[in-house]
């Protein structure tokens, strides 16, 4: 069975400190990867999505920045974290279009970041 | 305007209560997505339906494509089921997925 670890699961960081979180999914091969945003009273807010190894797309722009060194694993990162990155980062893979059209989305745990 | 509406934001039922949350969306759709997300704010996915509806327990989903709705039933309504239910979309033009801002519903023994 496929399953998704997202880690740490809580961060606090000063303002201007960098930033790494870290998503790896197993029991899958060449999935979809996506994070997510979540700001406190609002929706889910899709920061990146990668289709494969090094091909990271990015959908809102901002001092945050993605990775994909490996198949499965997809880590977030900042240089430098300002005020307003504070929220909930959740992690989510699908099959890609390929193998399953209109698959369903899978979710981490969440990474509750608070910029200090 | 957002492109998906849910109602109630804000829900609280006593114990064996049923329960509907609706969501509206304006947008052309390949599926809809209802989640789960507890306390903690771990997301669980519960359905994902294109047409008529699913069942999964005591939880019931439905969508009426004309009419661009669907709704989430929960029968016998229990403690557990306390956590935000959230409705999202899969835009069928960009396959992307857009987010209701969630119902938060309590449930009391």
């Amino acid at each position: 069975s496929q399953t998704i670890h997202q880690w740490p699961a809580t961060l606090v960081q000063p303002v201007g400190s960098p930033l790494s979180l870290e998503c790896t999914v197993e029991g899958t091969s060449n999935p979809n990867l996506y994070w997510y945003r979540q700001a406190a009273g609002r929706g889910l807010q899709l920061l990146f999505y990668s289709v494969g190894i090094g091909q990271i797309s990015s959908e809102v722009p901002q001092n945050l920045s993605a990775s994909r060194p490996q198949d499965r694993q997809f880590i977030l990162s900042s240089k430098k974290l300002l005020l307003s990155d504070s929220g909930f980062y959740l992690c989510a893979w699908r099959r890609d279009r390929q193998s399953s059209y209109n698959s369903p989305l899978h979710f981490g745990n969440g990474t509750r970041l608070t910029v200090t | 305007k957002n492109e998906v509406e849910q109602s109630p934001q804000n829900l609280t039922a006593q114990e064996g209560e049923f329960i509907t949350i609706n969501c509206s969306y304006s947008v052309g759709i390949s599926a809809l997505h209802w989640l789960q997300q507890h306390p903690g704010g771990g997301i669980v996915s519960l359905f994902m339906l294109s047409s008529g509806k699913k069942k999964h327990g005591r939880l019931i989903a439905t969508i009426n494509i004309q009419e661009k709705h669907s709704s989430l039933h929960i029968t016998a309504s229990h403690p557990r089921d306390s956590a935000v239910y959230i409705c999202a979309v899969r835009s069928y033009n960009t396959d992307k997925l857009i987010f209701g801002t969630g119902t938060r519903l309590q449930v009391f023994p």
